[in-house]
């Protein structure tokens, strides 16, 4: 079993959806959370970054973490074709450095 | 401010060759990751420089290497290239935190490796 599962998709939606991204993981030690953006051939970039549980928005992004069920979110409000992109979940420890433990990533795209 | 920067864009080796891949990190960063990410897959961690030393590593063979230099810089090396070595290389510069390794992680546009 992988430590982060996160749906690949493709996921399809109008423009102007709501659109909702998940992961869930098994390593109850994860305490920092990550959403990245990768566009092709393209490196990750950072989208929203939590702490612990709890909620963070930022513009048309919230990201929510619920650690008792082990499951987090990334909601994309009033979707734009430019929000197409590949979307990777990604999550480490308090003391384990820098690994990260990324998601398989979940394909969406945004339809005009 | 420029911000992680990887160097080549693409590279086509073939089985058995050596490569060496570089980064450069954001100004004010002095930890370097990187991350191998296969088509399809998230990246996978290979391993994190600091102070010139390999603090951490992960379940990747000792055909990988790496370098960090004292201005920050870092190179993978990979010996005997695999078919299977073909993927994306992501460098990820950071800030080293007492006590929790690293702050945040800014990802590089990655080199592309194709092993023929």
């Amino acid at each position: 079993q992988k430590e982060v599962e996160q749906d690949p998709g493709p996921l399809s939606v109008p423009e102007g959806a709501i659109v909702s991204l998940n992961c869930t993981y098994s390593n109850s030690a994860f305490q920092y959370f990550m959403w990245y953006r990768q566009y092709s051939r393209k490196g990750p970039e950072l989208l929203m970054y939590t702490y612990s549980s709890g909620n963070k928005e930022d513009g048309r992004f919230t990201a929510q973490v619920d650690k008792s069920s082990k499951y987090i979110s990334l909601f994309i409000r009033d979707s734009q074709p430019s929000d197409s992109a590949t979307y990777l979940c990604a999550m480490r420890t308090y003391n384990q450095g820098g690994k990260l433990i990324f998601g398989q990533g979940t394909e969406l795209s945004v339809k005009p | 401010d420029a911000g992680v920067t990887q160097s080549p864009t693409h590279l086509i080796k073939t089985r058995g060759q050596q490569v060496t891949l570089r980064c450069s990190p954001k100004s004010g960063h002095d930890t370097v990751s990187w991350y191998q990410q296969a088509l399809g897959q998230g990246p996978q961690f290979i391993f994190q420089y600091y102070e010139e030393e390999e603090r951490q590593r992960g379940n990747f063979p000792d055909r990988f290497s790496g370098h960090q230099f004292p201005n920050y810089s870092s190179e993978l090396n990979v010996n005997a290239l695999l078919l299977g070595d073909s993927a994306l290389y992501l460098c990820a510069s950071s800030q080293w935190t007492s006590g929790r390794g690293t702050d945040t992680q800014y990802f590089g546009p990655g080199t592309r490796l194709t092993v023929l």
